[in-house]
């Protein structure tokens, strides 16, 4: 079963600053990846989602890259704001599966 | 558009007690729906998913069970609560095993 890695843990940056969040998949023929933010004690907010034939995708300031030979995936994130403090999570899914693996994910402080 | 919903947002129950969450969305036919359940500060368990009506997969063995009496409705119950089903449940959707997912507010169960 696919397994889903988020690193780092945690990430405090000065506002301003442009920064990359990772996501790690063990199961390389990974149907699909997405990536959600989570407030504190809310559900998931759908951010953006990369279908296997796709490479990247973009929303705002916000660009995830898919790449599965090496099984990773990154979340950049442009110009941070404080309001982009939340916990950020990654999700993939295999070919035969019906179901979404998360990563325990990358919790996002952001300074004024 | 769809929408997904999830009550109660908070339980508190006591231990030995009986459990009924329910979500219900709209919008949408035939979705996919799933049942997570996300500990203190970890990452998301996925309990069940269906994929229709009475079609349950079972992911974690546990006291918990799953139903899907209508298209668009997915239960989560206990017989018997037991301390360690303390965690926040979250409901998803989306319209295939590979589309965008979607998520509900949660619940907060606390059992005492």
């Amino acid at each position: 079963k696919q397994e889903v890695t988020q690193i780092p843990a945690a990430l405090s940056v000065p506002e301003g600053e442009n920064l990359v969040l990772n996501c790690s998949f063990t199961d390389s023929a990974i149907y699909n990846l997405q990536w959600f933010r989570q407030d504190p004690g809310k559900g998931l907010t759908s951010l953006l989602l990369i279908q296997s034939s796709q490479r990247e995708q973009t929303s705002g300031r916000l660009n995830a890259s898919l790449d599965k030979s090496s099984g990773r995936s990154t979340l950049y994130i442009a110009a941070s704001q404080p309001g982009d403090s939340a916990t950020y999570l990654c999700a993939g899914g295999g070919y035969n599966n019906n179901d979404m693996r998360f990563g325990a994910g990358t919790r996002l402080t952001v300074k004024p | 558009s769809q929408t997904i919903h999830q009550w109660p947002a908070t339980l508190v129950q006591p231990v030995g007690s009986p459990l009924s969450l329910e979500c219900t969305v709209e919008g949408t036919s035939n979705p996919n729906l799933y049942w997570y359940r996300q500990a203190a500060g970890r990452g998301l368990q996925l309990l069940f998913y269906s994929v229709g009506i009475g079609q349950i997969s079972s992911e974690v063995p546990q006291n918990l069970s799953a139903s899907r009496p209508q298209d668009r409705q997915f239960i989560l119950s206990s017989k018997k609560l037991l301390l360690s089903d303390s965690g926040f449940y979250l409901c998803a959707w989306r319209t295939s095993g590979h589309g965008e997912a979607f998520f509900g507010q949660g619940t907060r169960l606390t059992v005492v």
